[in-house]
């Protein structure tokens, strides 16, 4: 079956400072992995998803199948990047996603 | 707003009563999915649509609940003598096919009492 781990809950950082968001899978398949991201009071909606291979918002995930990660990084927070952040697999012919439990990201100015 | 819909945005209700929520997908998503999330856990997969079939049930989805999608357009999640365990957030997506990203609705926030 698979898994998504995020093993930290909260994060919080000062303004410009590297930020990374440590996400482990467990899957027996071709992996698809995403990132999600909840603001306050919004929906949770799609970051990005390994296979776009694109940076937004500066944040950028590089899937590594050795080490069965997918990171999220950015090299300099800003405040507006203080949200709950979630990992995710997809997986199946229904495409149906398992997150993780989710990490907090507070950036102090 | 185009995107997800879902009615109600919260319900409390009683331990043993009956609620349904609704769902209205993105126009034209054949795609539509339930899930579930409770306080510091991720979302967790309830059911899937392919258009007005259920094609996959989670084990989570015990026999109170039941979901329909009748025309492939809306669906709507019932549970049946609710207990205080199904409190929580039940959150609808829906994508196009395979390949797109799921849309996420803002939730119904269910509390039971």
């Amino acid at each position: 079956a698979q898994r998504v781990t995020q093993p930290e809950k909260l994060l919080s950082v000062f303004k410009g400072a590297p930020v990374e968001l440590k996400c482990n899978y467990s899957y027996s398949g071709s992996p698809e992995l995403f990132w999600y991201v909840q603001y306050s009071r919004q929906r949770l909606q799609l970051l990005l998803r390994h296979i776009s291979r694109e940076s937004i918002k500066g944040f950028t995930a590089d899937l590594n199948k050795g080490e069965t990660s997918f990171h999220l990084k950015k090299p300099f927070a800003q405040e507006e990047d203080s949200a709950m952040y979630y990992c995710a697999l997809k997986s199946g012919a229904n495409s149906k996603l398992t997150f993780g439990k989710g990490i907090t990201l507070s950036v102090r100015p | 707003d185009t995107g997800v819909s879902q009615d109600p945005r919260h319900k409390i209700t009683k331990r043993g009563q009956n609620v349904t929520f609704r769902c209205d997908p993105i126009s034209e998503h054949n795609r539509l999915y339930w899930y579930r999330q409770t306080l510091g856990q991720g979302p967790e997969f309830l059911t899937y649509f392919q258009n007005e079939a259920q094609l996959e049930k989670s084990r989570l989805l015990s026999d109170r609940f039941s979901a329909e999608r009748p025309k492939g357009s809306f669906s709507t999640l019932e549970i049946q003598r609710t207990e205080q365990g199904d409190s929580a957030m039940y959150l609808c997506a829906s994508s196009l096919d395979y390949n797109t990203e799921a849309f996420f609705g803002q939730g119904t926030r269910l509390t039971v009492v």
